[in-house]
Order: C-alpha cells, then structure tokens, then sequence
C-alpha cells in the first residue's frame, strides 16, 4: 500500500510569491491534515480536510489556505511569502475524521525556502 | 487549547542503554497519545500509541506509561541500537479541537 505522497519535494520562492503544495493520501483515508515544521516551533497544525471540507484550522494567518478534491487528494495554498514561512510543510492522511484515535500517516514533506 | 512539553531536548545514550523522553499535557479532555519518530528527510512515522483507559503499552523495546492524574506520559527505549537515532516526538489529541498537539520534540543519540 503506497504511503502519503507530496510534491514538490523541494521549493525555493522570494518574497511576495505564491505558493500551492500537493498531498496525495493513502488509498481509502478521507481525512488530510496539514502542519508546518520549524526548528524554533515546532509541528503545528495548519489545517484538516474531510470529505472535501475544513474540518478543523490552527492559528494562522489567512494567507494560508487549502482544498481537498473529492480523491480526497488536497493542496495548500501560501500567498505573498514571508521569510518566516520557510519550513517543512507535513501532510498527514487517516481514515475518517470521526475518530480522534485514528492513526495518522504522515508523508515525506515539503521544504520551503523563503529568499 | 492543549499544551504539550517534551523533555529533553536531546539525549545521547550509549548503544544497549535505555532511553526515556518525558511530555506533560495540560487539558484533561485528551485522550490518545501517539509517539512518532523522524529521521532526517523523513516525516514523522507512528511508533506506539496508547490511549486514556490504559497505563501501559510495550511493543518490543519499546514501551509508553500514561499518568492521567499527573496529566504525563512518557516513551522508555530498551537496549538503544544506533539505528534509533533519530528526533522523537509525542502528542496528545482529545475531544476538543479536533487536532494533534505536538511536543517540541527530542533528539536521541545512540552511540555505538
């Protein structure tokens, strides 16, 4: 059974741009998650999709956005890029969002560069 | 919302020594508890979970306790091999928000 995927693995981007980051689920989870990693802070959790709608958001600005298609496969959105958006960006599938206690999968993230 | 603090920061243990990393929550509501371990350029993989209604979970060398009362859970490593190498981190999620809260994180050295 193949993992959570994302793509781009990789992205570097000036200040001001846009950015949209893809996150494929594992086959049959509805449910997909999306954290920001940083040395000083940390996981924190963006936001969660089920069922191709916002389920849950964390606290950040509204720059930050995302969908999910209804192959459950979901994409955020980063606009007018700040510095302090460099990070790795997670995704993470699980099978519904009706059980907190679902195991949750994460893929291999994306590194964002902020120049 | 809920707190998470994870302590320590790093570890370094010699290889078949055990190793323990320690979190505290601050709501009462959570109620699972899963520890994931990230290796570099990796993301986060599941290793042990445990949930409210046990104090205790072991799967190999690997073993989680729960306090509820003193709102700490704790991960216990035995006989470290250096392929443990690797940033540990622990969670807790419950009732309310709907979300994971992620410790800081611990980064474990086993030396050979």
């Amino acid at each position: 059974k193949a993992g959570v995927t994302q793509t781009p693995r990789y992205l570097i981007k000036t200040r001001g741009q846009q950015v949209t980051l893809s996150c494929s689920p594992i086959s049959g989870h509805r449910s997909v998650s999306w954290y920001q990693q940083t040395p000083g802070q940390g996981l924190q959790f963006l936001f969660e999709y089920f069922s191709e709608t916002q389920r849950n958001k964390g606290n950040f600005p509204g720059r930050f956005s995302g969908r999910q298609f209804s192959n459950s496969r979901s994409e955020m959105n980063v606009s007018t890029l700040e510095l302090g958006d460099s990070a790795l960006y997670l995704c993470a599938s699980k099978r519904t969002a009706a059980s907190l206690t679902d195991t949750q999968y994460f893929g291999p993230g994306t590194r964002l560069t902020v120049l | 919302g809920e707190n998470v603090e994870q302590h320590p920061s790093t570890l370094s243990v010699q290889e078949g020594d055990s190793a323990v990393i320690k979190c505290t929550y601050s709501d009462s509501a959570s109620n699972y508890f899963p520890w994931y371990k990230q290796e570099l350029g990796k993301g986060p993989q599941l290793i042990i979970d445990i949930r409210s209604n046990v104090g205790e979970k072991k799967d190999q060398r690997i073993a989680v306790t729960l306090n509820k009362t003193a709102k700490h859970f704790s991960l216990h490593i035995t006989e470290t091999q250096p392929e443990d190498s690797a940033v540990y981190f622990c969670a807790a999620s419950g009732n309310t928000g709907n979300q994971f809260y992620f410790g800081t994180g611990t980064s474990l050295t086993v030396i050979p």
